[in-house]
């Protein structure tokens, strides 16, 4: 079984300043691990993902997460925060070996920019 | 590239209407496709995978003589939400997989459905 656990369900930072969107995923098998980013009422985006390469992925638009097996997270963050970042990120687990399986989402973590 | 269509992008229907909401690749082949509900505020919900040729796979809970979800072609996948009631209000997304994206999924920008 996959599960995920986004550990804050709001973050606000002012822009300019470090991001931190924390997330611990639970997988059986070798785990494929995305963030992906909604604006309001719009579809999501992929904003990266990892899957078995490097452990550090880089994003689109500044983001970056660590692949950390021994603490079992996949944090996100960005050195400095932009007023168009504001949006809801949903960390999201898949398993590799699990041939059909669809992703399973977190519960998402909310972010605001204050200005 | 990998981009990802829904139709229509909103509807209102009267209670125990059907509606049908198309699914489109619209430059890579989805070999699988899936569709999730979005109640407000909250996260995506697996309703039901979808392999072209063949039926769909539901997720527990979810009735798929309600929701009738036709995989008919390598680009093209539906969701018709049959006898519709105010419940079933909600945002609708679907997604896809295939070519080179490995397990990521492609998401489409969802439809808002609002059963009066």
């Amino acid at each position: 079984a996959q599960s995920v656990t986004q550990l804050d369900s709001h973050v606000s930072v002012s822009e300019g300043t470090p991001v931190l969107l924390r997330c611990n995923y639970s997988s059986s098998y070798s785990p494929s691990l995305f963030w992906y980013v909604q604006h309001p009422n719009k579809g999501l985006q992929l904003l990266l993902k990892y899957t078995s390469a490097a452990t550090l992925v880089k994003g689109i638009n500044g983001f970056e997460a660590e692949f950390k097996k021994s603490e079992t997270s996949f944090h996100l963050t960005k050195p400095s925060a932009h007023m168009s970042d504001a949006a809801e990120y949903f960390c999201v687990v898949s398993d590799r070996d699990t041939g059909r399986r669809a992703l399973t989402f977190g519960s998402g973590t909310r972010l605001q920019v204050q200005p | 590239g990998a981009v990802v269509s829904q139709h229509p992008s909103w509807v209102i229907c009267k209670s125990g209407t059907s509606v049908k909401i198309e699914c489109r690749s619209l430059d890579f082949q989805a070999t699988t496709m899936f569709w999730y509900r979005q109640f407000p505020k909250q996260s995506l919900m697996l309703m039901a995978t979808s392999n072209e040729g063949s039926k769909a796979t539901y997720e527990q809970g979810v009735e798929k003589d309600k929701f009738l979800i036709n995989h008919a072609s390598l680009t093209l996948s539906t969701l018709t939400v049959t006898s519709a009631h105010p419940e079933d209000s909600s945002f609708y997304i679907c997604s896809a997989r295939g070519g080179t994206s490995g397990r990521a999924e492609f998401f489409g920008p969802g439809t808002r459905l609002t059963v009066l």
